[in-house]
């Protein structure tokens, strides 16, 4: 069964600067990966998907993601935060490839953007 | 984008009571919709997936007769606590799918925080 790590519980940082979040999962056959976001009080919503193609992909709001077959890890990456890009931030991958439908997440890493 | 409406956002209850979650897919047919219970600070933990008329798949450790789940349209899926206890107390959030062109593509309602006394 997959398993996704994230590297990170919290990270607090300063607006303009640079994020990079770590995930990696453990199952190797075809994956679909996906980030999600929850902002405080919010319910989660997606970033972005990978499910083939281009490995860097782009999401909403400047976000973007690169999946890394050798490394089994799809890094979530801003180049300039801004204070409201604090939430929390949640990799995910279906369970098998069988599993149609359902996604294991990983833990979370909470983000704190200050002024 | 799809729209997943989860009701009530918040409820309190007394211990032994039972309480219904209700989420609704309300611009899309939800083929499959799927539980979840997330404790603070911690990520989102699968309860069950429910499609649309049959019986719910629960995840191992989650009781069946504690956490009823109906799918009866594609639209609706229902999560009932029954006789709830402390213990229970937690945030519940459901997700639906369309259909397997989705390609896992979760849309997720707004969560459900059940406090029980």
């Amino acid at each position: 069964a997959q398993s996704v790590s994230q590297h990170n519980h919290h990270v607090i940082l300063s607006e303009a600067a640079s994020l990079e979040l770590g995930c990696n999962y453990s199952y190797g056959g075809t994956v679909n990966l996906f980030w999600y976001v929850q902002y405080p009080g919010q319910h989660l919503q997606l970033l972005l998907k990978y499910f083939s193609g281009d490995p860097l992909v782009k999401g909403i709001k400047g976000f973007e993601a690169e999946f890394i077959k050798s490394k089994f890890s799809f890094n979530l990456r801003k180049p300039s935060v801004q204070w409201s890009d604090t939430a929390e931030y949640f990799c995910a991958a279906p369970q098998t490839t069988d599993s149609w439908g359902k996604l294991q997440f990983g833990a979370g890493t909470q983000v704190v953007v200050t002024p | 984008g799809a729209v997943v409406s989860q009701h009530p956002s918040w409820v309190i209850c007394k211990s032994g009571t039972s309480v219904k979650i209700e989420c609704r897919s309300l611009d899309f047919q939800a083929t499959t919709m799927f539980w979840y219970r997330q404790f603070p600070k911690q990520s989102l933990m699968l309860m069950a997936t429910s499609n649309e008329g049959s019986k719910a798949t629960y995840e191992q450790g989650v009781e069946k007769d504690k956490f009823l789940i109906n799918h009866a349209s594609l639209t609706l899926s229902t999560l009932t606590v029954t006789s709830a206890h402390p213990e229970d107390s937690s945030f519940y959030i459901c997700s639906a799918k369309t259909g397997w062109l989705a390609k896992n593509i979760q849309y997720f309602g707004a969560g459900t925080r059940l406090s029980v006394l």
